[in-house]
């Protein structure tokens, strides 16, 4: 049974920094790849990037590009998103999720997020 | 505003059907058969209840079904249950010169 377990909630100034985690088991870690979607009230879903661990391959939307860090270990078998300086509009529902058919090399290929984190909700304020 | 456009509500009775639609563009939904919906419980994670237009994941009911026309994809649930109370989010991942996945707004789903 694929499962994903994130980190616990978390309450951050802004202008910290924070790493949080999503542990994976039941699946084939560094074969599949791994996504972070943001939720919030104002701006619904949004998703961030996604991560090959096999090759830490990493893609990311044009709208988080520079403003987070995304990472694997696959020692252990963990996706982690970061922030090197958190602002109040971090302040959101965060959630990991797997991609197992996505295909990147392949013509065609499904890109659905199959198998969620139970979310890690990160509050930023001073 | 979403990349995606869904009604922010609709409402059926038990054993009634409802159809959800999801309205893109001729850039994604209209050139991409990768439409899937999720099904959010309040304080719960998504989950995929049709990928690639039509497809249900295993263990899904085969009262949900999806499809889609031209810009707009639809989700329809057929004979409506309490349980089905939930938010509704449609989702289309494009592949043209980059990845990308757009969701949409959400509809929240009422039974009454």
């Amino acid at each position: 049974e694929v499962q994903l377990v994130q980190s616990g909630a978390e309450v951050k100034e802004p202008g910290e920094s924070l790493r949080i985690s999503c542990k994976a088991s039941g699946y084939s870690f560094t074969s599949d790849w791994i996504g972070w979607v943001r939720q919030t009230p104002r701006k619904g879903l949004e998703w961030m990037g996604i991560i090959y661990p096999g090759d830490s391959d990493t893609r990311y939307s044009p709208s988080f590009q520079g403003q987070v860090t995304i990472s694997a270990d696959k020692s252990i078998s963990t996706a982690y998103l970061q922030w090197s300086s958190l602002k109040a509009s971090d302040t959101a529902m965060y959630y990991c999720a797997t991609l197992i058919a996505l295909c990147t090399t392949c013509s065609e290929s499904s890109g659905f997020f199959d198998h969620w984190g139970q979310g890690t909700l990160v509050t930023v304020s001073s | 505003q979403s990349a995606l456009t869904q009604p922010a509500s609709v409402s059926g009775s038990p054993g009634q059907s409802i159809t959800i639609s999801c309205t893109g563009t001729s850039s994604d939904v209209g050139t991409y058969k990768y439409v899937s919906w999720y099904q959010q419980y309040p304080g719960k994670a998504p989950k995929v209840m049709i990928y690639d237009v039509s497809n249900r994941p295993s263990g899904v009911s085969n009262r949900f079904s999806g499809s889609k026309s031209g810009n707009t994809a639809s989700l329809t649930i057929s004979g409506l249950q309490a349980e089905d109370e939930a938010d509704y989010y449609c989702s289309t991942y494009t592949r043209s010169s980059t990845l990308n996945w757009m969701f949409g707004g959400g509809t929240k789903l009422t039974v009454l």
